[in-house]
């Protein structure tokens, strides 16, 4: 397997453009996880599907952000319209079963920097 | 809610030289516990976890933590770190009953010089 595979690597654009990062989940996990790293904050969960159904999203900023994983092999994080302060690296993770199972090994991908000037 | 304290925001040590890393908790429930570290450039990789049983842990790389329940703390430890132990470590903490997604620390940045 690949792993999980993110894309852009690398994004930069102007205030106010919207911005769409993916993610491919291993295959056969059904949990998938945002997280956003930035130096002042570290890392910060976002929102985390299982089985393609978002779980918690109370770590979405505000609505400007938002989340879809319209099958179990595919997720987007989009923000519509970007800011300055939206510049971090975003992380897609996935896992086999749920956290309350322990089953807590994410598998990070390489991580999507997002530049907002 | 969970959270998490790592202590050192970055540690230099020689190589060859023991090394810990620590990491407290803050929860009212029985945890999981994680340590995962992440190199220049790329995402983060599992070092080893707690999940119940042995409070010593022992991960990749020759890495190995302790689960102190009364003091709420997982520090990592390593007897002797080489030039490529040179990472950021994250220590992570999810609620064995919610199942909440892992909540991270904030880092601790390991320099291993010669």
């Amino acid at each position: 397997d690949a792993g999980v595979i993110q894309s852009p690597r690398h994004e930069v654009t102007e205030m106010g453009q919207e911005v769409t990062l993916r993610c491919k989940p291993i295959s056969g996990h059904n949990s998938l996880f945002w997280y956003r790293q930035t130096m002042m904050r570290g890392l910060e969960l976002l929102i985390y599907f299982n089985n393609n159904v978002p779980i918690d999203d109370s770590g979405m900023p505000e609505d400007r952000f938002s989340a879809k994983m319209p099958n179990a092999s595919f997720s987007t994080l989009k923000i519509q319209p970007s800011e300055p302060r939206d510049s971090a690296v975003y992380f897609c993770a996935s896992s086999l079963g749920t956290p309350v199972s322990g089953a807590n090994v994410l598998t990070f991908g390489a991580g999507s920097r997002l530049t907002v000037l | 809610a969970q959270s998490v304290t790592q202590l050192d925001s970055q540690v230099p040590v020689f190589e060859e030289a023991p090394v810990e890393l620590r990491c407290n908790y803050s929860s009212s429930v029985s945890v999981y516990l994680f340590w995962y570290v992440q190199y220049p450039n790329q995402g983060l990789q599992l070092l080893l976890k707690y999940l119940s049983g042995s409070t010593l842990v022992k991960g990749i790389n020759g890495f190995e933590a302790e689960f102190n329940k009364s003091q709420t703390s997982f520090h990592l430890r390593k007897p002797s770190v080489h030039i490529s132990d040179t990472a950021e470590y994250f220590c992570a903490v999810s609620d064995q009953q919610a199942g909440t997604a892992l909540i991270f620390g904030k880092g601790t940045t390991l320099s291993v010089s010669s």
